[in-house]
């Protein structure tokens, strides 16, 4: 299996919603990766994940929290966001940290409304 | 500061043509350059991975080059097709155990019949 699966595929949420988004990897990868891309921009990482370990969290606001709950999953919750925050959420995983090839998942479509 | 600067911005081309895609990077100590497809609204796809030492590497219609004392690479697309309408990111790895990529701001390929 060399797939990154995320669910769901599209959200839409107001901004006193809360949900989550979901990525699971079975490629034994012990990195994993949250970006946000917005149209026509090349992708921004967000949080990192070592071993299921946070070890780096680009100054991402508080509204956006990670949780990895095993090896192969990860989990971003969403809570109070606002308009600009809609985006295409994508999750990527990786052998290691460094320097190995990054896997993308298919990306989630949210609209914050 | 280090930087990937991709060239052009967008391109147009007919089916059945041949195109090169430009990379320019500042990033150092460099490691590794790849070369991903973006298909509109969906995670990147790794095409080509080059190392120091590797001058050209091929995968089916996609060839990409590197010159590491220019720091520059190219993406050539033989015999296009209509599926090669993608957005295309370059992406450097530096060799300090960063965990990050450094993502080029893309091409957007658009190829017509």
């Amino acid at each position: 299996d060399t797939e990154v699966t995320q669910t769901p595929k599209h959200l839409v949420m107001g901004m006193t919603n809360k949900k989550s988004l979901k990525c699971e990897q079975h490629m034994g990868h012990r990195a994993m990766y949250w970006y946000k891309q917005k149209a026509k921009k090349p992708p921004e990482l967000m949080f990192v994940y070592s071993y299921e370990k946070l070890s780096i969290n680009e100054s991402v606001p508080s509204r956006f929290s990670p949780e990895c709950p095993n090896s192969s999953l990860l989990n971003l919750h969403l809570h109070a966001l606002q308009p600009e925050d809609s985006a295409l959420y994508l999750c990527a995983s990786s052998q290691g940290v460094k320097e190995e090839t990054q896997y993308f998942g298919p990306g989630t479509r949210l609209l914050v409304l | 500061k280090n930087q990937v600067e991709q060239s052009p911005q967008s391109l147009i081309i007919l089916e059945g043509k041949n195109c090169t895609l430009q990379c320019n990077y500042t990033v150092s100590p460099f490691s590794n350059l790849r070369w991903y497809k973006q298909d509109t609204g969906r995670g990147p796809v790794s095409l080509t991975i080059m190392t120091f030492s590797e001058n050209t590497k091929s995968n089916g219609r996609y060839t990409a080059t590197l010159d590491a004392d220019t720091k520059q690479s190219s993406l050539h697309i033989t015999a296009s097709q209509l599926s090669d309408s993608a957005s295309y990111i370059c992406v450097v790895s530096a060799a300090s155990g960063t965990y990050k990529y450094i993502f080029g701001t893309g091409t957007r390929l658009k190829v017509l019949a």
